[in-house]
């Protein structure tokens, strides 16, 4: 069974740049899979910052995106603030109706 | 605005049934594809099940085919998740989520535990 890979965690300094990525434990991740990806801080719903690669959802600031870097999905935060220290979960769509959502990185700004 | 509205969680005991509903407004419901994730405590989101907007095609995830139904009612905007044989690892906060290809609307989830 194919695993969507993510980092466990990441630390970024305020005002810093940091790209998270989505891959698979067999293969690379193409556009063909719609990845997506979801900010969540602990006791909150998801929020979706991006789907299909790189479209941001309605009102998610431009320092969020998503773009294939290799063989990966990649969603890169431009100028980091404090409020973006949440779980970052990428979700890919393997065909025949299924999406694997990754285990979430832990993102830590300091 | 889109709202979604997760009920129907609770408490219930292994090989228990649980039926969850989820009240949309704010979208013109039959348009959309609908899907159920839940997130274990302390643990990730998973993807569980998904229905077409009309209700022609349905996923299950490995983990609950054979024990979950999801369905919908386009004439009551409501989705549902009916669950039986539950069992412990079930337990989870279980997400409404709007969408398929584009961008996911979320409710705010329904806690089911599953506990003798």
């Amino acid at each position: 069974q194919t695993v969507v890979t993510q980092e466990p965690s990441f630390s970024v300094s305020p005002g810093g740049t940091v790209t998270l990525t989505c891959g698979l434990s067999s293969g690379s991740v193409s556009t063909s899979y719609y990845p997506s990806w979801y900010q969540q801080t602990p006791g909150q719903a998801p929020r979706t910052l991006i789907y299909s690669t790189n479209t941001r959802s309605s009102g998610v600031p431009d320092r969020f995106s998503g773009s294939i870097l290799g063989n990966k999905a990649a969603l890169t935060i431009t100028g980091a603030q404090a409020d973006d220290e949440s779980d970052y979960y990428c979700v890919l769509h393997m065909g025949s109706g299924i999406w694997v959502f990754g285990g979430g990185t832990k993102l830590t700004v300091l | 605005e889109v709202q979604l509205v997760e009920s129907g969680g609770g408490l219930v005991k292994p090989g228990g049934s649980l039926r969850l509903s989820c009240a949309a407004s704010g979208f013109t419901f039959s348009n959309y594809d609908m899907n159920w994730v839940r997130q274990a405590p302390g643990k990730g989101l998973e993807w569980v099940s998904s229905i077409t907007s009309s209700g022609a095609y349905i996923y299950y995830a490995d983990s609950v085919k054979g024990r979950f139904t999801i369905s919908r009612d386009n004439a009551k905007n409501s989705l549902y998740l009916q669950m039986n044989s539950l069992r412990a690892e079930d337990t989870a906060v279980y997400y409404c989520a709007r969408g398929y290809y584009d961008s996911w609307g979320w409710g705010q989830g329904a806690l089911v535990t599953v506990s003798s």
